[in-house]
């Protein structure tokens, strides 16, 4: 129950084009779903987050859409570029509203290569 | 530019030494976080610190594994002794129980020999 699942495992797009990450979940507890990405040699880098309070949340041309009635959440990068080429993890925690206390759960991560 | 610090980068050393790794978190955060990544097991958590006080540190092997926090400056991983499965980038994060944001440091990248 504590797991993220996310797919695809990896992912290749067209330079423009738009890349998808799903995650799904099952602990309903679960209150803040944050997006790291990461690039070779280094540590994962925060992106993006999104409470269950919302729908949709864009930050530039990266949107999380969270449905909560299924428990799932995706990212979609608008207009790829070879620069988002990394590994993108979702995550799931728990804690009191308004700020999560709990330990992040990763999902095994997207590696993403957008071509030119 | 505030961010986590992890010392040191890399770490070869031989099966049955000690390794210590140290991270500095970003200044006023209160919550530290060490995590391991492997390519089968993805990132795994091994402890957890609150203000300084550990929180869960189910994730480590208690036999070999400590984790510490000195002061609010300082949270060190130490294996003793090391195991050639203990080959990982260990990971570094700190961030504040009010936002729920997590920053990591560039990790410690350890090969047991």
């Amino acid at each position: 129950q504590q797991q993220v699942k996310q797919s695809p495992q990896s992912l290749i797009v067209q330079k423009g084009g738009i890349s998808i990450i799903n995650c799904a979940y099952e602990n309903t507890a679960f209150d803040y779903f944050p997006w790291y990405q990461q690039f070779p040699g280094k540590g994962p880098a925060l992106l993006i987050a999104i409470r269950p309070d919302v729908s949709e949340k864009k930050e530039g041309r990266f949107t999380i859409s969270f449905n909560k009635s299924a428990k799932q959440f995706s990212l979609h990068i608008m207009d790829s570029q070879p620069g988002d080429s990394a590994t993108y993890f979702c995550a799931a925690s728990s804690g009191s509203y308004g700020g999560s206390q709990g330990n992040l759960i990763f999902g095994k991560g997207t590696k993403l290569s957008v071509k030119p | 530019d505030a961010r986590v610090t992890q010392t040191p980068r890399h770490k070869v050393t031989e099966m049955g030494q000690e390794v210590t790794m140290r991270c500095q978190p970003i200044l006023g955060h209160n919550t530290v976080f060490w995590y391991r990544q492997t390519m089968m097991q993805g990132l795994e958590l091994l402890a957890y610190f609150r203000n300084r006080a550990p929180l869960d540190d189910s994730g480590m092997p208690k036999d070999r594994f400590s984790a510490e926090m000195p002061d609010a400056t300082l949270a060190t991983l130490k294996i003793q002794p090391s195991e050639p499965r203990d080959s990982a980038v260990y990971f570094c994060a700190s961030g504040l129980t009010s936002t729920g944001g997590k920053y990591f440091g560039p990790g410690t990248r350890l090969t047991v020999t």
